[in-house]
């Protein structure tokens, strides 16, 4: 059973450009978190999907950030027009959200963003 | 928002020591995490807490949920080389978005 995969691993972008970053969870699992940690920093939620629905994005900027979990494929972290501050590791998790009350959330080896 | 202090910031140790870090909050949580990050990959859960005064052991590891709801430590024994790296706390109300502690970097020493 393999983990949750995220690609690329590794993405440079040139200010202006869009970054696409990929999240495929766990088999079975149909809930997907995204989570962004700056350097020497801790992971800071951004989003929460479900298949087609976005439960929570209280973490996400305004603007220029869009996340989507469509009913078949990965779900994707958008972001337009990148600037330099967007330089960050970008994580997923996924969990199979079995319980109402904790599921476990398990990470990805995140994506690595560098903006020029 | 809801903000984790976790503490240290940084610890250097010798091979064999043993290790606390903890972790507070302003608000409650109904779970208390630790994770472990190595450099270059996603956090791995270590221990997970689910009741207030809970006390938890994962081989070398211990936790502990505070009875306020309110903090965290964990505790590492005989620290080895593969300990290295950085910890996490982290809190969560229901099945959300984890809130996430700055991190305490565990250095061994040669």
């Amino acid at each position: 059973n393999a983990g949750v995969m995220q690609n690329p691993r590794h993405l440079v972008r040139r200010r202006g450009q869009e970054a696409r970053l990929r999240c495929s969870p766990m088999k079975g699992h149909s809930h997907v978190y995204w989570y962004r940690q700056l350097p020497e920093e801790g992971l800071k939620f951004m989003v929460y999907l479900q298949k087609e629905n976005i439960i929570d994005e209280s973490g996400m900027p305004k603007e220029r950030f869009s996340a989507e979990f469509p009913k078949e494929g990965p779900s994707i972290l958008r972001i337009q027009q990148v600037v330099r501050g967007d330089s960050a590791a970008y994580f997923c998790a996924s969990s199979p959200r079995t319980s109402e009350l904790w599921d476990t959330q398990y990470f990805g080896p995140g994506t690595r963003l560098t903006v020029l | 928002g809801q903000q984790l202090n976790q503490s240290p910031q940084s610890m250097f140790i010798q091979e064999g020591e043993d290790v606390s870090m903890n972790c507070t909050s302003s608000s409650i949580f109904n779970t208390w995490l630790w994770y472990k990050q190595d450099p270059g990959e996603g956090p791995v859960l270590l221990i997970a807490l689910y009741k207030a005064g809970e006390l938890t052991s994962n081989g070398r590891l211990t936790a502990q949920f505070g009875i306020t709801r309110k903090d965290s430590f964990l505790n590492i024994s005989a620290s080895i080389p593969s300990d290295v790296g950085i910890y996490f706390c982290a809190g969560q109300l229901f099945s959300d978005k984890i809130i996430f502690g700055k991190g305490t970097r565990l250095h061994i020493l040669p």
